[in-house]
């Protein structure tokens, strides 16, 4: 079974800091990992996706996430936070060979001015 | 080229009766998924259709359906309608289906189950 643990269900920064939203998942195969974000009243949005290659996934909006093996993490980045970022960000995993994702509970990213 | 449209954004139903939710693709996308998203179960998958064949389905009971017609347009259909099924139901659509490939989310149909 795969499952994913988002850490902190609230993170708030100030503009211009470094954005950490931590990812843990549980597989017992090789994943497929992908982080969303939900802006009020909208669908997902895709940020940035691991399936295989490149640990270190550079995303949209400067966002970047790096797949960690051992520690079964992939945690998402961005060196300076900005107004806009404000949102709920959602990582998911998949394991399977149909398109069923597995998220997290959220974490809500607020950017203090 | 257009997103993934639902129809209607919201709605309200009052328990026990059903409801069906419409979810045009991507053009050209073959796959359709749809999730259901509550504040206490957080995104859940419902089920997916990928050339009008469902390929997955989640753990929800039966009174959930949804079928997939030859333009790759989807519905979903709850029947009996609970008051713990309000909750946004995304819908989400894939060129492909396959743990790797890049899912398109809708903005939701809001259904509220009075």
């Amino acid at each position: 079974a795969q499952s994913v643990t988002q850490l902190g269900s609230h993170v708030s920064v100030s503009e211009g800091a470094l954005v950490l939203l931590r990812c843990n998942y549980s597989s017992s195969v090789p994943p497929y990992l992908f982080w969303y974000v939900q802006y009020p009243n909208q669908g997902l949005q895709l940020l940035l996706k691991y399936t295989t290659g490149a640990t270190l996934v550079k995303g949209i909006n400067g966002f970047e996430a790096e797949f960690k093996k051992s520690e079964t993490s992939f945690h998402l980045t961005k060196p300076s936070a900005h107004m806009s970022d404000a949102a709920e960000y959602f990582c998911a995993v998949s394991v399977t060979g149909a398109n069923n994702l597995f998220f997290g509970t959220g974490t809500r990213l607020t950017v203090i001015p | 080229k257009a997103g993934v449209t639902q129809t209607p954004r919201y709605l309200i139903k009052t328990r026990g009766q059903q409801v069906t939710l419409s979810c045009s693709p991507i053009s050209g996308h073959r796959s359709v998924s749809w999730y259901q998203q509550t504040p206490g179960q957080g995104l859940q998958f419902l089920f997916e259709y990928f050339s009008e064949t469902q390929r997955n389905k989640g753990n929800f009971p039966g009174r959930f359906s949804g079928r997939q017609f030859s333009n790759s347009r989807s519905e979903m259909n709850v029947s009996t309608l609970e008051l713990g099924d309000s909750a946004l139901y995304l819908c989400a659509s894939s060129s492909l289906t396959g743990a790797a490939s890049e899912q398109y989310f809708g903005p939701g149909t809001r259904l509220t189950v009075t």
